[in-house]
């Protein structure tokens, strides 16, 4: 199993600012990697895949990046309806999840 | 584009087994597949398998081989999931999500269906 390990496990952010968020998986997952944005109550929301492609709908000012086992998801200008879990996905393997990161509202 | 929606939530005794439903519209459903995932508690998310809507093919994740039986309904594009011989920690809210393939991302995702198991 890939172990996938997310850092910070919360984030202050406040809004406009920008955040920067780290995956990194246990073995290389090549570019085999997706962002999710999750709020209570809703379905997960895909917003990257293959690691730095948006899904349809998604605004640009989330990025992703990274290859291999270092990946990173970037909001340049956090917005009120920003703050969530957010959680990578690897599909290299059977799908395995990080434990998400919180982006709070500082 | 495609939207999932699953069936209510559920209380169940230890023992017992739960089916889940999510049917599928907007789209061709025998070009997907669907997989199922849950999170616990507190815990995060885990994937549990994936079914062909085109073939009836399934992969289970090894933790649930033997437990979870994953089938497809075309004729009412309605995937569903039944969990066998529940335990208190199959508590859980449990997401359908159209993939194409077992490892594969998923979007979009179902609401989600929350099964407690309790006695």
């Amino acid at each position: 199993e890939i172990v996938m390990t997310q850092s910070p496990a919360t984030l202050s952010v406040s809004p406009g600012e920008r955040a920067t968020l780290s995956c990194r998986a246990s073995q290389s997952v090549g570019g085999n990697l997706a962002w999710y944005q999750h709020k209570p109550g809703q379905a997960p929301r895909l917003l990257i895949y293959v690691a730095s492609t948006r899904a349809t709908g998604v605004p640009a000012r989330f990025s992703g990046s990274g290859s291999g086992t270092e990946f990173t998801l970037t909001i340049s200008s956090l917005q009120s309806e920003d703050f969530a879990l957010y959680y990578c996905q690897q599909y290299n393997n059977w799908p395995t999840f990080g434990q998400g990161t919180k982006v709070e509202i500082k | 584009q495609v939207q999932l929606v699953q069936s209510g939530a559920e209380v169940k005794t230890p023992g017992a087994s739960v089916k889940v439903s999510c049917k599928a519209s907007g789209h061709t459903f025998s070009i997907y597949g669907f997989s199922w995932l849950r999170q616990a508690p507190g815990q995060g998310l885990e994937w549990m398998g994936w079914t062909s809507s085109f073939n009836a093919n399934a992969n289970y994740a090894q933790k649930f081989q033997g437990r979870v039986t994953m089938t497809t309904d075309s004729s009412t594009n309605t995937v569903s999931m039944e969990l066998r011989s529940l335990r208190s920690d199959d508590t859980a809210v449990y997401y359908c999500a159209s993939s194409v393939s077992a490892w594969d991302f998923f979007n979009p995702w179902g609401q989600g269906t929350l099964v407690i198991v309790s006695s």
